[in-house]
């Protein structure tokens, strides 16, 4: 595998239930992130980690809850989410977390919460 | 605060002919500004940057954006329109984040037909 991979790509849910998504990088980067991509909207940033350190929370909800175990993986943990969750989760990372840094995306999970 | 905005949700071109994406930003301090590119069931990947070096920046596959602080404006272009362009294309610029860490802020999105 190279880059970053996601996985699922595709995932349903109902209000109740409990999943996670999951993000890999083949990088070797030290900084990821989690946007969230809805229609007609720009990408808002969700979560950052650098070293595996959350050094930012853009605001969300605390349904959502990430967890970065180390500097490879990072997973976006759901439950009790509402339908307008319903989007394209995107991972992303970069070498470190400044804006010069370019960010290098997954392919998405494209959620859909019933 | 920082801000993009990206003039037309939506450009339809014929194969062959240039291609314009408009990007305006607003940033308090010297910004720096992206263009990505999502082709269909794909991430974001980037096109080119501009990190205060020249103004005139050279991207991937033929593409190239102009930084100009007097219209705040980095406008991405291509001289001949090719199929595989067919994509949406967003407009990024740093700034700080209300943590002060360093983010990126992106447009809404252009997405970019090509007519054969």
């Amino acid at each position: 595998e190279t880059g970053v991979t996601q996985t699922p790509r595709h995932l349903v849910m109902g209000m109740t239930n409990k999943k996670s998504l999951k993000c890999e990088q083949h990088l070797g980067h030290n900084a990821m992130y989690w946007y969230k991509q809805s229609a007609k909207k720009p990408l808002e940033l969700m979560f950052v980690y650098s070293l595996e350190e959350r050094v930012e929370n853009n605001s969300v909800p605390s349904r959502f809850s990430p967890e970065c175990p180390n500097s490879s993986h990072l997973f976006l943990h759901l439950h009790t989410l509402q339908p307008e969750d319903s989007a394209l989760y995107l991972c992303a990372s970069s070498q470190g977390p400044l804006s010069t840094d370019t960010q290098y995306f997954g392919p998405g999970t494209r959620l859909t919460v019933l | 605060a920082q801000s993009v905005t990206q003039l037309g949700s939506h450009v339809s071109v014929s194969e062959g002919a240039l291609v314009l994406l408009r990007c305006n930003y607003s940033s308090s301090v010297p910004p720096y500004l992206f263009w990505y590119v999502q082709y269909p069931n794909q991430g974001l990947q980037l096109l080119l940057k501009y990190t205060s070096a020249a103004t005139l920046v050279k991207g991937i596959n033929g593409f190239e954006a102009e930084f100009k602080k007097s219209e705040t404006s980095f406008h991405l272009t291509k001289p001949s329109a090719h199929m595989s362009d067919a994509a949406e294309y967003f407009c990024a610029v740093s700034g700080e984040s209300n943590f002060g860490n360093e983010k990126l802020t992106f447009g809404t999105g252009t997405r970019l037909t090509i007519i054969p």
